[in-house]
């Protein structure tokens, strides 16, 4: 009965690679959130999504991409991983928008990934 | 643009003491604050918002927090600290729903408190 949850937890891989991170909600929420935190515990939004409008932060390099199959799974792919990519990435989710007493995010459990 | 500041990296507190981790926030328009706690290899979790209304702010595991509009101030604290409090808290603000957000949270650093026996 996971409300947020992310696979894989850790993800270890090489300079160059490709990899997907999977996150699904069945919160019944709207939107959808991809934050990385630093190995300094910083925690800052990369992506937001909602009802097929996608909000970019633009410093997010295009190597990084969100797809949303559905309103349920927002997956996060990263093209030629670079070793700055290391760093623990969290799916969150929100049910609304525009209702104030809904505006609180759920966090997934985090995908640490390792680039060496 | 919104911004929060955590000033302090760390507290330290004893078990069965009054605890406090501070949170200053600046935002145009009206503000929504939240509190975050991330256990060790863990997700964050809601403990708590401010939407509107009272000021007190009740939240989960017995902690509280304070809405101070006037020194726009967000303090989150518990009675009677217990050794389990231990863990990395984070003070939030929303972004106001305009062009270009769609409500991200944006975080201060983090405080980590420790809650010794």
């Amino acid at each position: 009965d996971t409300a947020v949850s992310q696979t894989p937890k850790y993800l270890v891989t090489q300079m160059g690679n490709d990899k997907s991170i999977k996150c699904e909600q069945n919160l019944g929420h709207d939107t959808m959130y991809w934050y990385k935190q630093d190995s300094k515990k910083f925690l800052k939004i990369m992506f937001s999504y909602n009802n097929k409008e996608l909000i970019i932060n633009e410093t997010v390099p295009n190597r990084f991409s969100p797809k949303s199959p559905d309103k349920a799974h927002l997956n996060l792919h990263i093209n030629s991983l670079e070793l700055g990519d290391s760093a623990v990435y969290f799916c969150a989710s929100s049910q609304d928008l525009w209702q104030r007493d809904s505006y609180e995010q759920y966090f997934g459990p985090g995908t640490r990934l390792t680039v060496t | 643009a919104q911004s929060v500041a955590q000033p302090e990296d760390q507290v330290n507190v004893a078990e069965g003491n009054p605890l406090t981790v501070k949170c200053t926030y600046s935002v145009s328009g009206n503000p929504y604050l939240f509190w975050y706690v991330q256990y060790p290899n863990r997700g964050l979790q809601f403990l708590l918002k401010y939407i509107t209304g009272d000021n007190l702010v009740k939240g989960s595991y017995g902690f509280e927090a304070e809405f101070n509009k006037s020194q726009t101030s967000f303090h989150l604290k518990k009675p009677s600290a217990l050794v389990s409090d231990s863990a990395l808290y984070f003070c939030a603000v929303r972004e106001p729903n305009y062009q270009g957000s769609q409500g991200n949270l944006i975080f201060g650093k983090g405080t980590k408190l420790s809650v010794k026996p």
